[in-house]
């Protein structure tokens, strides 16, 4: 079985500082992707970043970044000059193929607040 | 647009009381999967459907049901059965093995039993 943990609940910054959201993961499956999704208030999931489990190399897109270490079995991500538009609730998810559907296990996700 | 769509944003029902929830979808994608989500917690998965008049129950399907006649629809009912139906719903699809995983979600419908 998946397992996802997000360890932080909620985590407040004032805006312009750099945070980092954690995630770690277990399977046992060698195939298998991960996903961070944002949730604003409106309650959309807003998908973020895929990365599949033979690409280890970090990826960066503006304001964003992630790190993934299959040693740690971790998929961090971090916001540099947080602002007030990044408060969400931050979900990591798992998935394995099984057929032709994917089946995501999320994690309980993580609140960042961004103040002024 | 392409996309997935729920209706109603909200509902309300009475206890006691089926209520079904509209899920569509015009990505052309093969599988649809239902969530539920309550405060706090991450989403959790109801059912999924790999193809037409095809089902698979989630982690947590007791009190719930789903149907798949067509390709673009999988709506949910959530039956008297339900203990604690009042949550935030969330409908999502995804290609199936033509893809890599990634879901596509909807809106969600805010379901409050009074």
């Amino acid at each position: 079985a998946q397992k996802v943990t997000q360890a932080q609940t909620e985590i407040s910054v004032v805006e312009k500082e750099d945070v980092t959201l954690d995630c770690v993961y277990e399977t046992r499956d060698t195939t298998y992707y991960l996903f961070w999704y944002k949730q604003p208030p409106s309650g959309e999931l807003v998908f973020l970043i895929r990365r599949n489990s033979f690409d280890e190399q970090n990826e960066i897109s503006g304001r964003y970044s992630w790190n993934f270490q299959k040693s740690t079995s971790s998929f961090n991500f971090t916001i540099t000059a947080s602002q007030v538009v990044d408060s969400a609730v931050y979900f990591c998810a798992l998935t394995i193929l099984a057929g032709t559907a994917s089946k995501l296990t999320f994690g309980t996700g993580t609140r960042l607040q961004v103040t002024l | 647009d392409g996309g997935i769509t729920q209706s109603p944003k909200y509902l309300f029902r009475k206890e006691g009381q089926n209520v079904t929830l509209s899920c569509e979808q015009n990505l052309n994608h093969d599988a649809m999967y239902w969530y539920r989500q309550d405060p706090g917690q991450g989403l959790r998965l109801i059912y999924y459907s790999q193809i037409v008049n095809d089902f698979q129950k989630g982690d947590i399907a007791e009190g719930y049901s789903v149907s798949r006649e067509k390709k673009e629809s999988f709506p949910l009912t959530v039956t008297s059965a339900q203990k604690n139906p009042t949550a935030f719903y969330l409908c999502a699809s995804s290609p199936g093995l033509a893809g890599d995983g990634e879901q596509f979600f909807g809106p969600g419908t805010r379901l409050t039993v009074l």
